[in-house]
């Protein structure tokens, strides 16, 4: 069983049009993530929930919305997708802080390609 | 704030050697955790080590330990015995620990190659 599942893996789609990606742990997890990691690699954070509250929103733009149905899903919803929205996108899961013992390392899903043409 | 710093943007290592990926950090908060990650080509994110700031030793994990020297700042990867599975970039990354604050930060990652 996949951990941290998102689906698409791979998304091309035209500007303007909107998109969603969704996100789906079976770890038990309190808290998900949304990443963007551009063309030079660099992974920034987007969200981050907790127990289906949103407790980081990192100034992305409103045009993506996330939206957390329970705490075992997370989606990413982007509105009038542009250009420089192309990227992948990973969601990623862990342990609360003090939510169990050791690490809280993130668990990552395999990524979601997005294109923008 | 936190920053993390890594400054070698790619490295070459020869097979079966030992290699050190920098990382460096910087943050106000007294307890945070520190990891690594590699990235293969394939794109998925592995989760390598964690050291915690308390931590008295540091963390090995198989042929990947972790030399945290926490006055530097410093928390350098060690890949002993490298293998050609290894080419990948790292990425070194921290969170603080203060008030349940759930924010990862990553630095902008080593791209590790390995030379047979």
């Amino acid at each position: 069983d996949t951990a941290v599942s998102q689906t698409p893996k791979y998304l091309v789609t035209q500007m303007g049009n909107d998109k969603s990606i969704k996100c789906e742990q079976n770890l038990g997890h309190d808290t998900m993530y949304w990443y963007k990691q551009d063309s030079k690699k660099f992974l920034k954070i987007m969200f981050s929930y907790n127990n289906k509250e949103l407790i980081i929103n990192e100034t992305v733009p409103n045009r993506f919305s996330p939206k957390s149905p329970d705490k075992a899903h997370l989606n990413l919803h982007i509105n009038s997708l542009e250009l420089g929205d192309s990227a992948v996108y990973f969601c990623a899961s862990s342990l609360a802080l003090g939510q169990g013992i050791g690490s809280t390392e993130a668990f990552f899903g395999q990524g979601t390609r997005l294109t923008v043409v | 704030a936190q920053k993390i710093t890594q400054t070698q943007p790619g490295m070459f290592v020869q097979e079966k050697e030992a290699v050190t990926l920098d990382c460096t950090y910087d943050t106000s908060d007294p307890s945070y955790g520190l990891f690594w990650y590699k990235q293969p080509s394939s794109g998925e994110m592995i989760f390598l080590i964690y050291q915690g700031s308390y931590d008295q030793q540091n963390a090995t994990e198989g042929r990947y330990s972790l030399n945290f020297q926490k006055a530097r700042k410093s928390a350098n990867l060690v890949i002993s015995a490298s293998q050609l599975g290894d080419s990948a970039m790292y990425f070194c990354a921290m969170r603080p620990n203060s008030g349940g604050y759930q924010k990862v930060t990553f630095g902008t990652g080593t791209k590790l190659q390995v030379i047979p």
